[in-house]
């Protein structure tokens, strides 16, 4: 089974500052994928990222950008100047390779971290 | 893009009524689906993985009879709550998976249904 730990349960910034929020996660499987989510006060989860378990490489789009750091089992998300529109809850979530598993997609999620901007 | 509808996107019912909610991907063929319901707050909660022609798979914990799924073609699928109790009251999501190869799947959600059963 994945787990996955957002420490960070809110996290308040000024407008235009930069802000990381913290993903850890646990896996057996030695092949696996990595998503980031983003719930707007309208409910609806954003899809932003997916990163491939052997795909090492930080990526980054626009003012997002993501550290996967496979030793650590960590994947940090970076938001740079920041903006009001950026206010949400963001969700971290594994999940098992169809290698491993499959026809089971499911997706792990940790409990997700708000972020508040203030302008 | 990846879309993903639901339908409706608010209801308010009295309980003992039953209350259907539909999914549909709107630009791709989704032979998986899955249906989540999350309470203020919190995290998402799987509810059960619904597949193109198939029963759907419940997590535990899940009454299959209260919450009936059908996956009745590539790009719908619907969650029946029955006798519906104000417990039920939920935000419930609903995912399409979209992927050309089993290496590119990404589940895109709709955008929620809130439910209020009084």
């Amino acid at each position: 089974a994945q787990k996955v730990t957002q420490a960070q349960t809110e996290i308040s910034v000024v407008e235009k500052e930069d802000v990381t929020l913290d993903c850890v996660y646990e896996t057996r499987d030695t092949t696996y994928y990595l998503f980031w989510y983003k719930q707007p006060p309208s409910g609806e989860l954003v899809f932003l990222i997916r990163r491939n378990s052997f795909d090492e490489q930080n990526e980054i789009s626009g003012r997002y950008s993501w550290n996967f750091q496979k030793s650590t089992s960590s994947f940090n998300f970076t938001i740079t100047a920041s903006q009001v529109v950026d206010s949400a809850v963001y969700f971290c979530a594994p999940q098992t390779s169809p290698i491993s598993n499959f026809g089971n997609e499911k997706l792990t999620f940790g409990t997700g971290t708000r972020l508040t901007i203030i302008p | 893009g990846a879309v993903v509808s639901q339908h409706p996107s608010w209801v308010i019912c009295k309980s003992g009524t039953s209350v259907k909610i539909e999914c549909r991907s709107l630009d791709f063929q989704a032979t998986t689906m899955f249906w989540y319901r999350q309470f203020p707050k919190q995290s998402l909660m799987l509810m059960a993985t619904s597949n193109e022609g198939s029963k759907a798979t419940y997590e535990q914990g899940v009454e299959k009879d209260k919450f009936l799924i059908n996956h009745a073609s590539l790009t719908l699928s619907t969650l029946t709550v029955t006798s519906a109790h104000p417990e039920d009251s939920s935000f419930y999501i609903c995912s399409a998976v979209r992927g050309d190869t089993v290496f590119q799947e990404t589940q895109y959600f709709g955008p929620g249904t809130r439910l209020l059963v009084l």
